[in-house]
């Protein structure tokens, strides 16, 4: 069974500091990984994907396999980081058919 | 566009009744999923249709279904309602089949008493 592992349920930094956000996966194939972000009153939306290998908003993502780990960071903290995130999981890269795995998410907030 | 839109926003049913949730995608996409987020949790799958049919499907019982329609949008039955049931559900829709990335509608309140 595929699970997606995210520990802290709330993070709390100061404006300006590096922020890493934890997520830890099982899965014994080739996962694709996600963190999807909800800012306050907004939908849940993609923030980045780990075969894009990009950074968006400051945000990176390395998928490690070897932890079996998928960390979110950003070296400096900006108060309109404050939000809800979601590591996710797809468990058949282009399938689809198992849908997205969530783990329970992390509240991030940044305070001034 | 307005983006992935869901109806009704909010809605409180009774144990035992039944609720049909409606979703309409985003222009062009083809493929709704269907998630249902209790407090305190992560979304958790619950369908996936492509072109009208069923591709995938999350470990909820018998009581829920789903059907797509040719014009893409989509319905989300559940049946015998539990109190468990109470959560949010979320609509999501892509470009195809792959879950790829999902853009999300508001969702639909759902309370049973």
């Amino acid at each position: 069974a595929q699970r997606v592992t995210q520990p802290e349920k709330l993070l709390s930094v100061f404006k300006g500091a590096p922020v890493e956000l934890k997520c830890n996966y099982s899965y014994s194939g080739s996962p694709e990984l996600f963190w999807y972000v909800q800012y306050s009153r907004q939908r849940l939306q993609l923030l980045l994907r780990h075969i894009s290998r990009e950074s968006i908003k400051g945000f990176t993502a390395d998928l490690n396999k070897g932890e079996t780990s998928f960390h979110l960071k950003k070296p400096f903290a900006q108060e309109e980081d404050s939000a809800m995130y979601y590591c996710a999981l797809s468990g058949r890269s282009g399938g689809g058919a198992d849908g997205l795995t969530f783990g329970k998410g992390t509240h991030l907030i940044i305070q001034p | 566009d307005a983006g992935v839109t869901q109806s009704p926003t909010h809605l409180i049913k009774t144990r035992g009744q039944q609720v049909t949730l409606r979703c309409s995608p985003i222009s062009g996409h083809k493929s709704v999923s269907w998630y249902q987020q209790v407090l305190g949790q992560g979304p958790q799958f619950i369908f996936q249709y492509y072109e009208k049919e069923e591709r995938g499907r999350g470990n909820f019982p018998d009581r829920f279904s789903a059907r797509q329609f040719p014009n893409y949008s989509s319905e989300l039955n559940v049946n015998a309602l539990l109190l468990g049931d109470s959560a949010l559900y979320l609509c999501a829709s892509s470009r195809g089949g792959a879950t790829g990335e999902l853009f999300f509608g508001e969702g639909s309140r759902l309370t049973v008493l």
